[in-house]
């Protein structure tokens, strides 16, 4: 079946640099699309979200990027600070409640 | 406001026991979901209910499993006979409607011994 991946399992970056998560997806019928940040011992935690209408959506720190040509996903974080150090997830939704995700990235922030 | 909140926040339990996982959704959300999530990996989709009823469990993996939400709110996933791969963190979240945002809570660290 269709699936959310993501590029590169591990993300290791300088504290104060931009960090950019990338994943790719499969089915083209998925019209929603989110990142989600969890920290050991935690739930996921809603970043930000994006819809098929949009191909760029920012936040605070966060910005997503979405390119329906080639299926993929990014987010990028600004000036990335030792809080951000966690693992961060794309989910879609296509067009129903069900969300997929992938196996996720690990960023680790180094000092 | 308050968050998902999901109870117990651990549970050890033997195999071939019984267990219930409680999630109580954000207030005024009419759909709710569980998710299971094993190490290293993203969560999976077990079930949705949209107010009382269960609209989709195609994500149970078998009839061990089995979740009630009889008042549109509180929502217990239930689990007979347990084996050892049952062991995974179970994550509820729910959400104004669906294609709305999903909110998760901590999750239940279930581990059988």
């Amino acid at each position: 079946g269709e699936s959310v991946g993501l590029h590169l399992p591990t993300l290791s970056v300088q504290e104060g640099d931009n960090s950019i998560i990338n994943c790719a997806y499969s089915n083209s019928a998925s019209d929603y699309f989110i990142w989600y940040k969890q920290e050991s011992g935690k739930g996921p935690q809603f970043i930000i979200d994006i819809r098929s209408n949009m191909d760029k959506r920012q936040g605070q720190r966060v910005t997503v990027l979405l390119n329906k040509t080639v299926k993929h996903l990014s987010l990028q974080i600004a000036a990335t600070q030792p809080g951000d150090s966690a693992v961060y997830f794309c989910a879609e939704n296509d067009r129903d409640y069900k969300l997929s995700f992938g196996a996720g990235t690990t960023v680790t922030v180094r000092a | 406001g308050a968050g998902v909140s999901q109870t117990p926040s651990n549970k050890v339990t033997e195999k071939g026991k019984y267990v219930e996982l409680r999630c109580d959704p954000i207030s005024g959300h009419t759909a709710l979901y569980w998710y299971r999530q094993s190490l290293g990996q993203g969560p999976e989709f077990l079930i949705y209910f949209q107010g009382t009823g269960a609209a989709d469990d195609s994500g149970l993996p078998n009839d061990r499993f089995f979740a009630v939400r009889p008042e549109g709110s509180v929502s217990t996933l239930k689990i007979q006979r347990t084996e050892r791969g049952d062991s995974a963190v179970y994550l509820c979240a729910s959400s104004l409607g669906p294609q709305e945002t999903q909110y998760f809570g901590p999750g239940t660290r279930l581990l059988v011994l």
